[in-house]
């Protein structure tokens, strides 16, 4: 069984810039979900797919947006980088959306933000 | 008021101890809970979920959980340098589907 990948591993851009992370859900799961963690923090969410469609956000502005893909992968997008979005973006893959579904992350993004 | 309450710690006790680690959370309709471990520069990894009031044990790891104390706690008995690391409590239900996690509290673990 193949477990949640994210890449890439490492990322630098500067402000102002756009950013894509990737993600491949666990097989059988069919929710995704994607939470910034910055440093010394608890990771934050920033919103969840289901079945190719947006079923939740966090608080996070509209440039953060994402994507599902017919085999559940996953996209986050980020237009318009800013310095604080530098942090380590963390993908989560569940068997369904239910709230009990237990939550597997990937090894996570590291975003640094120039 | 902060949704999920974890003492930043850091905790530390000897190797063989019993670590206590404690959370707190708000949204009383809050149904499923978690504990997570988390390597310095590393992803969170789930070690135990909790659903029911009561304890739950997998191995050296006690899960306990208090709905109407809204308190979730995590045991790690003999503890070893290897369990060294951020224990992250989430909370999951009621008005939220997403996971809500406390900041944390680190673990250190001494030979």
């Amino acid at each position: 069984e193949t477990g949640v990948t994210q890449s890439p591993t490492h990322l630098i851009k500067t402000r102002g810039q756009q950013v894509t992370l990737r993600c491949s859900s666990q097989s059988g799961h069919n929710t995704v979900s994607w939470y910034q963690q910055a440093l010394g923090q608890g990771p934050q969410f920033i919103f969840q797919y289901y079945r190719e469609e947006e079923n939740g956000r966090g608080n996070f502005p509209p440039r953060f947006s994402g994507l599902q893909f017919p085999n559940y992968s996953s996209e986050l997008n980020v237009n318009a980088l800013e310095l604080d979005d530098s942090a380590l973006y963390l993908c989560a893959s569940s068997l369904t959306s239910a709230s009990y579904n237990e939550q597997f992350f990937g090894p996570g993004t590291r975003l640094t933000v120039l | 008021q902060k949704e999920v309450e974890q003492n930043s710690g850091p905790l530390s006790v000897p190797e063989g101890a019993i670590a206590s680690l404690n959370c707190t959370y708000s949204d009383r309709g809050s149904q499923s809970f978690f504990w997570y471990r988390q390597y310095s520069g590393k992803s969170p990894e789930l070690i135990m979920s909790i659903y029911s009031n009561g304890d739950k044990e997998d191995g050296r790891f006690t899960a306990q959980l208090n709905k109407a104390s809204q308190y979730v706690s995590l045991l790690i008995r003999d503890s070893q340098p290897s369990d060294s690391a951020t224990y992250l409590c989430a909370v999951s239900g009621g008005s939220n589907y997403k996971l809500t996690f406390g900041k944390g509290t680190l673990l250190t673990v001494n030979p």
